[in-house]
């Protein structure tokens, strides 16, 4: 079975510059969360879809951030513009069902912004 | 949300137990115990999770103190692979509340 897919692994860019994260869930998984982490700390949750529809997205800095998940499927993570503190590694995870189920997470994406 | 204390760090030699401890002392009675761990440079991933009966599967062992306050992770054997940082988690049981990781504990594996 394929694991959760993310892209690009690694990006670098300058303040005030935009960036998108891209991730494919596991075949059949509902729900998918984007995780923020920074150097030093554990996986902090971003935003959770189940399906197209957005359950928590209360820790994500709508000024800057914004994700989407068409047809319940894909998801992309943007962020613009950046500024330093967003260097961080954004995590992708997908679960069957709700919250309480099993998460499985992707390698993440390390970004670093100069 | 109830709250877990891990220890920083634990080092351990290679090829023998390993127990990693987890204080939980708010836990409530629907909270499950999680465990999950990231290795080097790789996104976390699930080991076991329990809520008041010793679990095992093949990866760990999930000991659970009898008032639930603590729980302890068990590595039967452990090996260079092992090394990681663990995360603790408590969680309610059912809908959709979100994964809340510490910073976790680091083992080191001594070979």
């Amino acid at each position: 079975e394929a694991g959760v897919a993310q892209s690009p692994r690694y990006k670098i860019i300058e303040k005030r510059q935009s960036v998108a994260f891209w991730c494919n869930p596991i075949s059949g998984h509902a729900t998918l969360y984007w995780y923020q982490q920074i150097l030093g700390q554990g996986p902090k949750l971003l935003i959770q879809f189940q399906n197209n529809g957005v359950v928590d997205d209360s820790q994500l800095p709508k000024d800057r951030f914004s994700a989407e998940r068409l047809k319940g499927v894909d998801s992309t993570l943007k962020i613009q513009p950046a500024k330093l503190e967003d260097s961080a590694v954004y995590l992708c995870a997908s679960s069957w069902g709700d919250g309480a189920d099993t998460q499985y997470f992707g390698p993440g994406t390390r970004l670093t912004v100069l | 949300d109830a709250k877990t204390t891990q220890p920083n760090s634990m080092e351990s030699n290679e090829e023998e137990p390993v127990h990693l401890p987890c204080n939980h002392s708010t836990i409530s009675g629907t909270d499950y115990i999680h465990w999950y761990r990231q290795l080097p440079s790789q996104g976390p991933e699930y080991v076991i999770h329990g809520l008041t009966s010793n679990v095992n599967n093949r990866m760990a062992s999930l000991a659970i103190a009898e008032d639930r306050k603590s729980s302890t992770l068990i590595l039967h054997r452990a090996t260079l692979r092992d090394a990681a940082v663990y995360y603790c988690i408590l969680r309610f049981g059912f809908g959709n509340e979100k994964l809340t990781f510490g910073t976790g504990t680091r083992l080191t594996i001594i070979p």
